[in-house]
Formats: C-alpha cells, structure tokens, sequence
C-alpha cells in the first residue's frame, strides 16, 4: 500500500522560502507510471495544482507560481520536495503532496494527509 | 487557463436522496475530467476518471456523465458517509480544480 507522507515548517516568514518534503513509502517514486505532485489548499477555498515532476527530473509547473517554484525528486531517499520563494500570506495553505497516475487513471490516486504551512512574520 | 464552474456551489439533502452536482469548463476538455470527494480535515479522494470510470473500491452509487464541456456527478442514493465537498478537476490543459460542491445535511 502505497503512502505519502508531507513533512516541513508549518511557519514561514514573509519573503522567505518554504519548503516541504514528500515521503513514499510502499511504492517506488522511480516507476515511471507517475507523476508526482503538488497540490494547496488555502483556509476554507478550493484546490490549486502546484506542479509535478517525473522520476527522470523533468517538471512542469502551474504558470501562476512557475516564476517562484521548484519541485525535485530525490530517488535514492524516495522522496520528493517542494520549495516555494518569496512566500506572502496568499501562500498560507494546507499542501498536499500526491500521485498522478498517467498510465490508464490519468488522476490524483493517492494522497498525502496534507500538512498546513502559515506564512506569517 | 480552463476555468471549472460547479453548480451549486452547496446543496442540502437528505439521506436517500439523488444528489446532481455539474461541472462546466470553459471549453471543450473531451474526457479529461475526474471527481473528488474531500471530508473535512481529510486529502481529497478520487471517484471518478476520465469523465465516467469509477475508480476502484468506490461505491456504484456514485456515477459521472458528460463529455466537452458539460460534466454530471450522481449520487443516486445519498449516504450518511456522502455528506462532503466534492470538486470536479480537468487535466486536459493546465491542470485546474471547480471552486467545489458542499453537500450538506438537510
């Protein structure tokens, strides 16, 4: 069974860098059936994707954010990370980390619980 | 970007009900549409791929419908487990997520 598991701050100050770490268990974050992803969610709104990479390290990001985020994927730890610069309290949010399954679901399968991530000074 | 518009934007019903939320995108997105049921404090979990596949372990009462820009989730009888969000999300371009549905207890 596999699972995700979000670790990071949960407080950032203004102007800074967060930054969060996503760790697979029970699967491999180098089968490349996958895209692993990002996902936010601010306090009582809806959902906005962030980006994913692939095992290989190509990435693609959400336009709105791609001038300030960087995903990347660490497969000897099987894991993979988020940072996020210049954060302001528009990035105050709930983060999930998750899986995209691209070869038959073409959909978030599998889900981290979500880890909250304030930005405040 | 594709914008995802849900209608309603919540809804009460009652336990047994048949439950309709709609998903419209501002252009056609073929079948690359998929469903999510998000409880509160909990990740989102997926119901429905590409438009109308039920993904695996999730109950027949939930069904989707639709192709190009109109889009159906069904609840054909409402369950007490049923009360949540749901969010329709399209990956036919930029991936984006409708604003939700709040099914609620009425």
């Amino acid at each position: 069974q596999v699972q995700l598991q979000e670790s990071g701050p949960g407080l950032v100050k203004p102007s800074e860098t967060l930054s969060l770490t996503c760790i697979v268990s029970g699967g491999s974050v180098s089968s490349g059936s996958y895209y692993w992803s990002w996902i936010r969610q601010p306090p009582g709104k809806g959902l906005e994707w962030i980006g994913y990479i692939y095992y290989s390290g190509s990435t693609n990001y959400n336009p709105s954010l791609k001038s300030r985020v960087s995903i990347s994927v660490d497969t000897s730890k099987n894991q993979f990370s988020l940072k996020l610069s210049s954060v302001t309290a528009a990035d105050t949010a709930v983060y999930f980390c998750a899986r995209f399954h691209m070869k038959w679901l073409d959909a978030f399968d599998i889900w981290g619980q979500g880890t909250m991530v304030t930005v405040s000074s | 970007d594709i914008q995802m518009t849900q209608s309603p934007s919540s809804l009460s019903a009652s336990v047994g009900d048949r439950v309709t939320i709609t998903c419209r995108a501002s252009q056609s997105i073929s079948s690359y549409l998929n469903w999510y049921q998000q409880k509160p404090g909990k990740a989102p979990k997926l119901l429905i791929y590409a438009a109308s596949s039920l993904q695996s372990g999730v109950p027949s009462r939930f069904s989707g419908s639709g192709s190009g820009t109109d889009f159906t989730l069904t609840i054909t009888s409402l369950q007490p487990e049923d009360f949540a969000t749901y969010y329709c999300q399209q990956i036919y371009s930029i991936w984006t997520f409708g604003q939700g549905t709040k099914v609620e207890i009425k």
